[in-house]
């Protein structure tokens, strides 16, 4: 079973606005990573964020982490075209070792 | 230097027999893991190996097995195929423990069609 849900599940903008997606999940974790895939090609790791962290940044990313909510969230500011792909949140347990992915979320940004 | 390679990239099958998925990881990572994504089921995890060795193992049938090799490639292998295994597989790579710090790196995965 999926740990993590993710929403919305698809999401429509246009070049240049920012996209927001939620990745909300059930148990406690390592750390929690969020990963692009273009059109059921692999896997591109974007980033990661550990337990005892909040927020982090990397370039137009912006992630953060909710431990009392059990939840994230992915920003992508100033949207572009070669952003659309499909965003997959991702727990890593205590345990290590292993990825419990979400649903995913397909993004779109219009030219 | 050279990212995970997967091979074969696609492949067609036929219910009943079996099929061998390869994957070679990042020189120096001892890690591979593979993953199935379907449209129905998502991303799931399959199994993890390190050393050789399996260390975890996701909620699949014995028909899915896996195995490392000395030099860290690994394979895996589908048994009896069904229709349902039609998905695309992916393998990823990690450091020890480099996946806790740094995340995993994916392979392009193979595409199998049990037909």
């Amino acid at each position: 079973s999926q740990q993590g849900e993710e929403d919305p599940q698809a999401l429509s903008i246009q070049e240049g606005e920012n996209a927001t997606m939620n990745c909300s999940y059930k148990t406690s974790i390592n750390n929690l990573q969020w990963y692009r895939q273009n059109s059921g090609r692999g896997l591109v790791h974007l980033i990661l964020i550990r337990s005892n962290e909040r927020e982090k940044h990397s370039g137009r990313l912006r992630v953060t982490l909710d431990t009392s909510k059990k939840s994230s969230s992915l920003l992508i500011t100033a949207s572009r075209a070669a952003d659309t792909a499909s965003y997959f949140c991702a727990t890593d347990l205590t345990s290590g070792s292993r990825l419990t992915f979400g649903e995913g979320t397909q993004l779109t940004v219009n030219p | 230097k050279a990212g995970v390679t997967q091979t074969p990239r696609y492949l067609i099958k036929t219910r009943g027999q079996q099929v061998t998925l390869s994957c070679s990881p990042i020189s120096g990572h001892r890690s591979v893991s593979w993953y199935q994504q379907t449209p129905g089921q998502g991303l799931q995890f399959l199994f993890e190996y390190f050393s050789e060795t399996q260390r975890n193992k996701g909620n699949f049938p014995g028909r899915f097995s896996g195995r490392q090799f000395s030099n860290s490639r690994s394979e895996m292998n589908v048994s009896t195929l069904e229709l349902g295994d039609s998905a695309l597989y992916l393998c990823a790579s990690s450091l020890p423990k480099g996946g806790q710090n740094y995340g995993y790196t994916f392979g392009s995965g193979t595409r199998l069609t049990v037909v």
